[in-house]
C-alpha cells in the first residue's frame, strides 16, 4: 500500500544531542512537508519542499534542518539549537505543490528530551 | 501573515445531538480551505475541502462546511453525530497568490461524544 513512513514511532535524546527524524513516502508525491503538534497549539510548519534538492523554511524552522536529496525522502534533524524539542512530530506529502487534493499524513514520531 | 483560529478548544456532545465547530482565517486573498480529522491512535486524514464553486461543501462521514467569504468563515456541521466522531478536528487554509506553499493550521478542537 502506498503511504507515508515516519520513524522512530518514539525517540529519546538527551540534551545537546542532535537526532534525525525519517520520513519515506512511496506515493510519488512532489511536495513534502514537517509540522509539529503540541497540544492546544495544532500543527505548526516546520519546513516544507516542493521539489528534490529544494526546501523553505516555515514558521518554526529555528533549530531544525532537512535535506531533500531523492523524492521519496524527506529526514528532519532536531538539532541541539532547538529550546523545547519535545513534541508529536507529523510529515506529510501531498501529489503537488497547491496541495489541492489534501496531505497525506504520516503516523508521526514522538521525540521525548531526557 | 495568514492565521486560523478555532474558537472552540473542547467540545461535549451527546449522541444525535448537532455539531457545528468554527474556524476563521485572516488572510483577505484567495484560499483553499479544509478540515481535517485526527481519530484516537490514526493517522490525520482529510474531512473535506474547498476551492471554488458551491460554498457549501460536503465530506465524508455525512459531514459539511460553508464558506462565507465575508466573514472569512469555514464552519464544520453535522446534523446528528455519533459516539465514533470524538476525534480532533482541525480547520487550514492554504492562500493562493503568496509566497508560501503549504497549509497553515488551526490549533484544533477535540470533539467528545458522550453514548
Amino acid at each position: 500500500d502506498g503511504g507515508i513512513t515516519q520513524s522512530p514511532k518514539y525517540l529519546f535524546r538527551k540534551e545537546g544531542q542532535n537526532v534525525t527524524l525519517s520520513c519515506e513516502q512511496n506515493l510519488n508525491h512532489d511536495a513534502m512537508y514537517w509540522y509539529r503538534q503540541d497540544p492546544g497549539q495544532g500543527l505548526r510548519l516546520i519546513y516544507y519542499s516542493q521539489i528534490v534538492n529544494d526546501f523553505q523554511k516555515g514558521d518554526i524552522a529555528e533549530g531544525y534542518s532537512v535535506s531533500r536529496e531523492k523524492k521519496e525522502s524527506f529526514p528532519l534533524t532536531v538539532t541541539s539549537a532547538q529550546k523545547n524539542p519535545t513534541a508529536f512530530y507529523l510529515c506529510a506529502s501531498s501529489i503537488d505543490g497547491q496541495g489541492r487534493n489534501g496531505y497525506t499524513f504520516g503516523s508521526g514520531t514522538r521525540l521525548t528530551v531526557v | 501573515a495568514q492565521s486560523v483560529s478555532q474558537h472552540n478548544h473542547h467540545v461535549i456532545l451527546s449522541e444525535a445531538a448537532s455539531l457545528e465547530l468554527g474556524c476563521n482565517y485572516s488572510y483577505g486573498g484567495t484560499v483553499n480551505l479544509f478540515w481535517y480529522v485526527q481519530y484516537p491512535g490514526q493517522h490525520l486524514q482529510l474531512l473535506l475541502k474547498y476551492f471554488s464553486g458551491d460554498p457549501l461543501v460536503k465530506g465524508i462521514k455525512g459531514f459539511e462546511a460553508e464558506f462565507i467569504k465575508s466573514k472569512f468563515s469555514f464552519n464544520l456541521r453535522k446534523p446528528s453525530v455519533q459516539w465514533s466522531d470524538t476525534a480532533e478536528y482541525f480547520c487550514a487554509v492554504n492562500a493562493e497568490d503568496t509566497g508560501r506553499r503549504a497549509l497553515t493550521f488551526g490549533s484544533g478542537t477535540r470533539l467528545q461524544v458522550q453514548p
